[in-house]
């Protein structure tokens, strides 16, 4: 079936430690997305990249880092540098049509927690 | 600069009944979509409907409506007959031009509804 994975499921951090979380997704989509979500937020972007090798920084990439490798990947590690990272973080991805938005589909997200 | 507001945080009604939530956008931009997300308790956020600046025709899919107002800078979406299966939380989005051809969606915090059997 296709769609968007993220792994792991739940994640539990100690103070100072990085982390990776793991986003896949097998839509042949171009553009990838992380977002973080905190209790009664919306979503803010994090990081996005809409083609491989390329990335931009969202509204809130401080400490946090991507790589787009692969067209079906896009990994996003939380530094020790980031403050407050206890989160749900969704990733999602999208096509990408010329002069228009493609519908954003998410993956069934990671929660993070800093121990 | 995009604003996405849903003023009400929490709707509660029992089953059967209808309920609307309320979007209220802002942007400059000429060209811009709109959307609606709903997030039940799992997490994950899944896709309703997508809207463009220039379609002002409402959108009925089943017990779900949309009503989008230009005039009001409005996109707000009706539940009819409303089913526990219901409860989510439930996202209004813009994306407009961020530049380079760049679209970024804005995210309104959300209206949890919570249907009482």
């Amino acid at each position: 079936d296709g769609g968007i994975t993220q792994s792991p499921k739940y994640l539990f951090r100690k103070e100072g430690q990085n982390v990776t979380l793991s986003c896949e997704q097998n839509l042949n989509h171009d553009a990838m997305y992380w977002y973080r979500q905190d209790p009664g937020q919306g979503l803010r972007l994090i990081y996005y990249s809409q083609i491989v090798n390329d990335f931009q920084k969202g509204d809130i990439a401080e400490g946090y880092s991507v790589s787009r490798e692969k067209k079906e990947s896009f990994p996003l590690t939380v530094t020790s540098a980031q403050k407050n990272p206890t989160a749900f973080y969704l990733c999602a991805s999208s096509g990408n049509l010329a002069g228009t938005p493609s519908t954003q589909y998410f993956g069934p997200g990671t929660r993070l927690t800093v121990l | 600069a995009q604003k996405v507001t849903q003023a009400q945080t929490e709707i509660s009604v029992v089953e059967k009944e209808d309920v609307t939530l309320d979007c209220v956008y802002e942007t400059r931009d000429t060209t811009y979509y709109l959307f609606w997300y709903k997030q039940p308790p799992s997490g994950e956020l899944v896709f309703l409907i997508r809207r463009n600046s220039f379609d002002e025709q409402n959108e009925i899919s089943g017990r779900y409506s949309w009503n989008f107002q230009k005039s009001t800078s409005s996109f707000n979406f009706t539940i009819t007959a409303s089913q526990v299966v219901d409860s989510a939380v439930y996202f209004c989005a813009l994306s407009g031009d961020s530049g380079a051809g760049s679209y970024q969606l804005t995210f309104g915090k959300g209206t949890k509804l919570s249907v009482i059997p």
